[in-house]
């Protein structure tokens, strides 16, 4: 099973602050990796596919990238609804996984 | 638009069963593969169980392997997930998911109903 580890755990920043939210795998996902977005109480979004590509409707300010085994979410100016949980997840092959979610919360 | 109606959750003994139903529209339900996801409370994500566009290839995760069942019905677009020998750990939310193909990208949950909730308890 491919372990996705993500970090940190929680990130404190105020709103127009720059997020940077690391996914890591324990084996290669090529770029079959993608990045959700959950508010308390909802559904997980998706927000990025194919580890760089944004989903329909979802801001600019959201993009991904990929080295290697390490995998990046940046909200590049945070606004005040991007304060959420973030998983990662992989589906390269199965069983398909997730990271344990970084949480962005308010400074 | 996409919905994706989860129903049939609710409390149950352990060693109990439980059908779990999602009811899609506003897109062609045989053209997608559909997963059942969940979460347990205050916890993160787990993929329970994946089918393919016919119903004839199917996943599930170690931990209800043997005891879950995913199946589908494209003439009524309603995807299934029968739950046999319940356990505490199986207590969380279920999640009805919509897997879409993006060209040159494979196949990513685009889609996700608000969740029906199981709770497993004596």
């Amino acid at each position: 099973e491919i372990v996705l580890t993500q970090s940190p755990t929680t990130l404190s920043l105020s709103p127009g602050e720059r997020a940077t939210l690391s996914c890591r795998a324990s084996q290669s996902v090529n770029t079959y990796l993608a990045w959700y977005q959950q508010k308390p109480g909802q559904a997980p979004r998706l927000l990025i596919y194919d580890a760089s590509k944004r989903a329909t409707g979802i801001p600019a300010r959201f993009s991904g990238s990929a080295s290697g085994t390490d995998f990046t979410l940046t909200i590049s100016s945070l606004e005040p609804e991007d304060f959420a949980l973030y998983y990662c997840q992989h589906r390269v092959k199965w069983p398909f996984t997730f990271g344990g979610g970084t949480k962005v919360e308010i400074k | 638009q996409v919905q994706l109606i989860e129903s049939g959750g609710g409390l149950v003994k352990p060693g109990g069963s439980l059908r779990l139903s999602c009811a899609a529209s506003g897109f062609t339900f045989s053209d997608h593969y559909m997963s059942w996801i969940r979460q347990a409370p205050g916890k993160g994500l787990e993929w329970v169980s994946y089918i393919s566009v016919t119903g004839s290839a199917m996943y599930y995760a170690d931990s209800v392997k043997g005891r879950f069942t995913i199946s589908r019905d494209n003439a009524k677009n309603s995807l299934y997930l029968q739950m046999n020998s319940l356990r505490a750990e199986d207590t969380a939310v279920y999640y009805c998911v919509r897997e879409s193909y993006y060209d040159g990208s494979g196949y990513f949950s685009d889609s996700w109903g608000q969740g029906t909730r199981i709770t497993v308890s004596s």
